[in-house]
């Protein structure tokens, strides 16, 4: 099963509401990541928190990671219509020998309605 | 310079064919990366090169076959593919291979006829 589940799979909203989507993991992480994904194309990283940080900022972002419930949020605050994408939650596991396991949830899809 | 670079955009080939999918990386990143996206789904991860030493995706078939001739470079070689093989191929590279972001080209689109 996926590492990260995002929820909801597909969100629309009116532009200059806030937009939040939620991602649920099942095992123990040292980062997870938020990435943004237009249409066919590459992903563009947003954000990553670290299992120690309980919330960041960037911008228009606010995520927050809460590692007793194994989840997280990414809050984008007054949508604009640029913001329509794919956003997908990804999970970092380090192994003993140090190296990271990323792996990604299946993706929430935004529409920004204008 | 956060740019990671695909060639080509996009492919067409056939079951017979053999092909290669290029990603280049000027950032001094010491780990680069292959992912799998079908259309709707995540990326799977593929491959990992990291200080010339390869990790593999056991379940990635012996089809595809990475190549790394430099730090900036990673190649794809792709022969007898199946049309399931279809995909969006994503290249990412991030300065080490434990807790750093990863950058992500704008992938190469494969159809396989």
């Amino acid at each position: 099963s996926q590492q990260g589940e995002e929820d909801p799979q597909a969100l629309s909203i009116q532009e200059g509401e806030n937009a939040t989507m939620n991602c649920s993991y099942k095992t123990s992480i040292n980062n997870l990541q938020w990435y943004r994904q237009n249409s066919g194309r590459g992903l563009v990283h947003l954000i990553l928190i670290r299992s120690n940080e309980r919330e960041k900022h960037s911008g228009r972002l606010r995520v927050t990671l809460d590692t007793s419930k194994k989840s997280s949020s990414l809050l984008i605050t007054a949508s604009r219509a640029a913001d329509t994408a794919s956003y997908f939650c990804a999970t970092g596991q380090v192994d003993s020998g140090g190296y990271q396991k990323v792996t990604f949830g299946i993706g929430t899809k935004l529409q920004v309605i204008p | 310079d956060t740019e990671v670079t695909q060639t080509p955009k996009h492919l067409v080939m056939g079951m017979t064919n053999k092909k290669s999918l290029k990603c280049e990386q000027h950032m001094g990143h010491r780990a680069m990366y292959w992912y799998k996206q079908k259309a709707k789904k995540p990326p799977e991860l593929m491959f990992v090169y990291s200080y010339e030493k390869l990790s593999i995706n056991e379940s990635v078939p012996s089809r595809f076959s990475p190549e790394c001739p430099n730090s900036s470079l990673l190649n794809l070689h792709l022969h007898a593919l199946q049309p399931e093989d279809s995909a969006l191929y994503l290249c990412a590279s991030s300065q080490e291979w434990s807790y750093d972001t990863q950058y992500f080209g704008p992938g190469t689109r494969l159809t396989v006829l």
